[in-house]
């Protein structure tokens, strides 16, 4: 099984609809990340969370929100998604510590806003 | 924050060794400097990370010069499998939080 587990894979929805992307990790990291990639581009930081009570903003958390419930699971809702937040959404994980430490991703979540 | 610039776009043959280089004229004296590998529809891979002179691993090998100011990635007898997207980040301490990512160096292997 993966470490770093992302649902769904794949979903299709509709301009305005709310969507939530879930992802759960196993490694016991304190770190978690989401971020965006578009086609052609590099990753963008949505949101990051340190720990459960910390909740921090991106480079691009407008139109996202986030729910850190444990420290296994980080949750990236889009309360009213629009056709410009198709994209890839990947979640990620980290050790704790002042250095850069590994971030293990998941394997994604294709979001397409029809 | 420290901004790094690498091409675009390389081409290799399998079985030659590619050389990967990143500016990154601003570092600041706490950064690692960290690369990571991103085949298509999936998330990134780390690959390795360095802070001054040579470090190698199973998979590669990272040569930052005294000043610090560039880095090369280093893969040895390149296959098709390594044909991906490569990513110098350059990480002030704290995380990653304030590190971009950009959109790297696709690399394609050519049979």
């Amino acid at each position: 099984d993966a470490d770093v587990t992302q649902t769904p894979r794949n979903r299709i929805t509709k301009t305005g609809k709310r969507i939530m992307l879930e992802c759960s990790q196993t490694k016991g990291h304190d770190r978690m990340y989401w971020y965006r990639q578009d086609p052609g581009l590099g990753l963008r930081l949505i949101y990051y969370s340190f720990d459960v009570k910390d909740i921090n903003k991106g480079e691009i958390s407008d139109g996202y929100s986030v729910s850190r419930q444990a420290q296994a699971k980080f949750s990236l809702s889009l309360e009213s998604a629009i056709p410009n937040q198709t994209a890839l959404y990947f979640c990620a994980t980290s050790e704790d510590g002042q250095a850069m430490r590994e971030l293990f991703f998941g394997e994604g979540s294709r979001l397409t806003v029809l | 924050l420290a901004k790094t610039t690498q091409p675009i776009s390389m081409d290799s043959y399998e079985g030659q060794e590619v050389n990967i280089t990143c500016s990154h004229n601003n570092i600041a004296t706490n950064d690692y400097i960290t690369w990571y590998q991103q085949f298509p529809s999936q998330g990134p891979r780390f690959i390795i990370q360095g802070y001054k002179t040579k470090v190698t691993n199973e998979v590669a090998s990272l040569f930052i010069p005294a000043d610090r100011k560039s880095s090369t990635l280093s893969l040895p007898r390149v296959s098709l499998s390594d044909t991906a997207v490569y990513y110098c980040l350059v990480g002030t301490p704290g995380g990653y939080q304030k590190v971009t990512f950009g959109t790297g160096t696709k690399l394609q292997v050519i049979p």
